[in-house]
């Protein structure tokens, strides 16, 4: 089954405390990119990726890093997370950035205390 | 610069009536505009897209959509609403570059 899968889904953690949230597709897209969701908001990017080993700041990027060493791999890193990165999270690909839709993934709702 | 407005952020409809959910865009160009889906605890899905060539435009579900460049609306709408349309439902604009542009959201409840 095509497919964008997100882990872990649920994490609540602490100030400070470096976390990961891994993205996996398995469509052989090139494209791929992070999106955080809060409440009023819509969507905003944080990264994306047009193909392995490249990358580019969204909307929103200060306090996250990414990195793409595999074509099917987009792991979001947040170094130091704070408070005001708790938020719903979501990886998204497509074949390119110029393909009109993106593949959701389910989501990783992100608690930092 | 582009920028998305969901009208309403949540409406409440009852099941076999008409749903419509407005939108409207601001773009300096010619945009492609598109309708995403999320339902509950899921991610989102692609409704319909409009790509500057037929204005109405049809979509999964029995949704469809309207561009009206005079007016910059691409408006949502459905004949009869049914229990599994509650969602969060957003508007979109991709800019030249492709760069996505996404409304606040209208949160869609369906009463039997």
């Amino acid at each position: 089954e095509a497919q964008v899968t997100q882990n872990p889904r649920y994490l609540i953690t602490v100030t400070g405390k470096k976390l990961t949230v891994t993205c996996s597709q398995n469509m052989n897209h090139e494209y791929m990119s992070w999106y955080r969701q809060d409440p009023g908001l819509g969507l905003r990017q944080i990264y994306y990726s047009m193909n392995v080993e490249v990358t580019d700041k969204g909307d929103v990027p200060e306090g996250y890093k990414v990195s793409r060493k595999e074509k099917r791999n987009f792991p979001l890193i947040l170094e130091s997370p704070s408070p005001n990165q708790t938020s719903l999270y979501f990886c998204a690909s497509s074949f390119s950035q110029a393909n009109y839709e993106q593949y959701f993934g389910p989501g990783t709702r992100l608690t930092v205390t | 610069a582009q920028s998305v407005t969901q009208l309403d952020s949540h409406v409440s409809v009852s099941e076999g009536t008409p749903v419509l959910l407005r939108c409207n865009y601001s773009s300096s160009y010619s945009p492609s505009l598109f309708w995403y889906v999320q339902h509950p605890n899921k991610g989102l899905q692609l409704l319909l897209k409009y790509t500057s060539a037929a204005t109405l435009v049809k979509g999964i579900n029995g949704f469809e959509a309207e561009f009206k460049k005079s007016e910059t609306s691409f408006h949502l709408t459905k004949p009869s609403a049914h229990m599994s349309d509650a969602a969060e439902y957003f508007c979109v604009v991709r800019s030249n570059d492709y760069k996505l542009s996404f409304g606040a959201g209208t949160t869609v409840t369906v009463r039997a």
